[in-house]
């Protein structure tokens, strides 16, 4: 199985921060991830796909980079939504697995 | 608008069995790939199985094959995940998915097994 380990597991960041996540697939996995953000009771919501591409309808303030191995997300300026876990999702091979979470938490 | 309804979750004994269910509407259910993910208490996302658009061909984690089955009913608009043989590591919130990739997430349903 390919193991997805994601850093930090979790961050304090005030409003306005640039805030960096970063994935590392133990083999490659080309720009087969997902990122998702997942608040408390609420769906799972799926931010960017291909490791880079903006799911339609989500702010323009988070982005996506990465290929093979190492993957990172960024969200460019925290807003006070943006307090929640999010979790990488590698589909290059099955069983698709999830990096472990990174808690964003208010400063 | 999208909407993805699950049901069926339950407070289950170990042993038992649940039969979960998804009812999907706005969008051209027969045409995608569909997926459950699952939540444990306190811990992070689990993927855990998906089908493909005539149910023809399924994949699942490890931990979950020769207990888990998911299938699909395509005249129902409806997706489905038999669990037997629950355990306790079985608790967990179900959230059903349209995609083979997991591209947008119901508001789960969830399963507590205990004794």
């Amino acid at each position: 199985d390919i193991q997805m380990t994601q850093s930090p597991s979790s961050l304090s960041a005030s409003v306005g921060d640039r805030v960096t996540i970063t994935c590392r697939a133990s083999q490659g996995i080309r720009s087969d991830l997902g990122w998702f953000q997942h608040k408390p009771g609420k769906a799972p919501k799926r931010l960017i796909y291909a490791a880079s591409t903006l799911q339609s309808g989500v702010p323009s303030r988070f982005s996506g980079s990465g290929s093979g191995t190492e993957f990172t997300l960024t969200i460019g300026s925290l807003q006070p939504e943006d307090f929640a876990t999010y979790y990488c999702l590698q589909h290059n091979s099955y069983p698709f697995t999830f990096g472990g979470g990174t808690k964003v938490e208010i400063k | 608008e999208v909407q993805l309804v699950e049901s069926g979750g339950a407070l289950v004994q170990p042993g038992g069995s649940l039969r979960l269910s998804c009812s999907a509407s706005g969008f051209i259910f027969s045409s995608y790939w569909m997926s459950w993910v699952r939540q444990a208490p306190g811990k992070g996302l689990e993927w855990v199985a998906n089908t493909n658009q005539d149910g023809s061909v399924k994949y699942y984690v490890d931990s979950v094959k020769g207990r888990f089955t998911i299938s699909r009913e395509n005249a129902k608009n409806s997706l489905y995940l038999q669990i037997n043989s629950l355990r306790a590591e079985d608790t967990a919130v179900y959230y059903c998915a349209i995609g083979g990739h997991i591209d947008y997430c119901g508001q789960g349903t969830p399963v507590t097994v205990s004794s």
